[in-house]
């Protein structure tokens, strides 16, 4: 049984570093062609894709995020780990972690992770 | 960046009734395109992948089609746990991008 679970801060303050951990079970990070994605959703807004790594360390990001974003992986732990600089209001949002399935497909989705952004 | 244009944005519709939801790519995506239903509140889940192939355990009403540009969601004999708002998404090339997505309520 696949699952997902993100974890992390419910609130952060303007400027500060945003770090989110996917712990999943019921596949393995190190089995090639394995990858494990971050999207998020401002309140009442469409999803956004922010990241993903490959089960060979490989990382791709967002085009217009990718100077704020690190993904990493701890595959002994299976974990996921997402760092976002630069924490802004707009930043306000679910924070889900997914893996991709067949032909890219988000198959499966962490509960999500509210996260929002305020002094 | 591949843009998806969904259409309608919103859309009203009965238990029963059939309905059809459009995505439109900026570019030729191939069949790398995806479905998925979102409840308030809750995690997106996926419908249908690669253009029309049913996702394990997705009741067979839900139907994709298309290729190219241009791709359909289709919803046979609406049950009352289908509104909900569904989203499009290409995997053809990164970054992965998704449509604004279709809300679709009960008449």
């Amino acid at each position: 049984q696949v699952t997902l679970k993100e974890s992390g801060p419910a609130l952060v303050k303007p400027t500060q570093t945003l770090t989110l951990t996917c712990t999943f079970s019921g596949f393995s990070l190190s089995t090639s062609g394995v990858r494990v994605s971050w999207i998020r959703q401002p309140p009442g807004r469409a999803l956004e894709w922010l990241a993903h790594i490959d089960w060979d360390g490989d990382k791709f990001y967002s085009t217009s995020l990718k100077t704020r974003l690190n993904i990493s992986k701890d595959t002994s732990k299976n974990h996921v780990v997402l760092s976002m600089t630069n924490m802004d209001p707009e930043d306000t949002g679910t924070y889900y972690c997914a893996r991709i399935g067949y032909s890219g497909s988000f198959d499966f989705w962490g509960q999500g992770t509210l996260v929002t952004v305020s002094s | 960046d591949i843009q998806l244009t969904q259409s309608p944005s919103s859309l009203s519709a009965s238990v029963g009734d059939r309905v059809t939801i459009t995505c439109r790519a900026s570019q030729s995506i191939s069949n790398y395109l995806n479905w998925y239903q979102q409840r308030p509140g809750k995690a997106p889940k996926l419908l249908i992948y690669g253009a029309s192939d049913l996702h394990s355990g997705v009741p067979s009403r839900f139907s994709g089609s298309g290729s190219g540009t241009d791709f359909t969601l289709t919803i046979d004999t609406l049950q009352p746990e289908d509104f909900a708002t569904y989203y499009c998404q290409q995997s053809y090339i990164i970054p992965r991008t998704f449509g604004q997505g279709t809300k679709l309520e009960m008449k």
